[in-house]
């Protein structure tokens, strides 16, 4: 049963242009999310977070949107650049478990 | 602050075979997590230590243990490996318990013959 779940498996955008991921989350007790980028074989990388009592967390680049009532999350990248193509996933846990639900990832491919 | 540090890096084991992987957290994390990856079931929790305690445990066969070492080290133990077993093992610490963010060490790929 996945709890989390990252329906595009793959996305292309231009170098300079906006790139958005999606999320989305079926379990109502999570209420702290992560965004992590992964390169093949190394452990994933910690992009940004947000917890459920807000709806937007900016660091640089990265934006990231929670609606809570639709179970929700996106990841914005502006501008995109080429070192941004990874396979990024979002993650979900609830306060109290230390145990982190991944979604299936999604690759981004920045075209220069 | 140095990161996440697993040893070894690369592991080939046979069937039936038993393996501990070694995670040495980020200097002042008390919680070690254990995640696996593979390419059918993705990214997946395996356990939780804190205080050398297990504090939380995914959906994963008894041959699967682990413990914590004073100094917040951790191990994982895998006993009567399978071919199934085959995967990246991923640690990750965080400064305590609850909603912190996690930090991933650079995985130890098992690979069993």
């Amino acid at each position: 049963d996945q709890q989390v779940k990252q329906n595009s498996p793959s996305l292309s955008v231009q170098e300079g242009r906006i790139s958005i991921l999606n999320c989305d989350y079926t379990n109502s007790m999570f209420d702290y999310f992560l965004w992590y980028k992964k390169y093949p074989a190394e452990g994933p990388t910690f992009l940004i977070s947000i917890s459920s009592i807000k709806d937007k967390n900016e660091d640089g680049r990265f934006t990231v949107f929670l609606n809570k009532s639709a179970k929700h999350l996106s990841l914005h990248i502006v501008p995109s650049q080429p070192g941004d193509s990874a396979v990024y996933f979002c993650a979900a846990s609830a306060t109290g478990a230390n145990n982190l639900f991944f979604g299936t990832g999604t690759r981004l491919t920045v075209i220069p | 602050k140095a990161g996440v540090t697993q040893t070894p890096r690369y592991l080939i084991k046979t069937r039936g075979q038993q393996v501990t992987l070694s995670c040495s957290p980020i200097s002042g994390h008390r919680s070690v997590s254990w995640y696996q990856q593979t390419p059918g079931q993705g990214l997946q929790f395996l356990f939780e230590y804190f205080s050398e305690t297990q504090r939380n445990k995914g959906n994963f066969p008894g041959r699967f243990s682990g413990r914590q070492f004073s100094n917040s080290r951790s191990e994982m133990n895998v006993s009567t490996l399978e071919l199934g077993d085959s995967a990246l093992y991923l640690c990750a610490s965080s400064p305590d318990r609850g909603t912190d963010t996690q930090y991933f060490g650079p995985g130890t790929r098992l690979t069993v013959l």
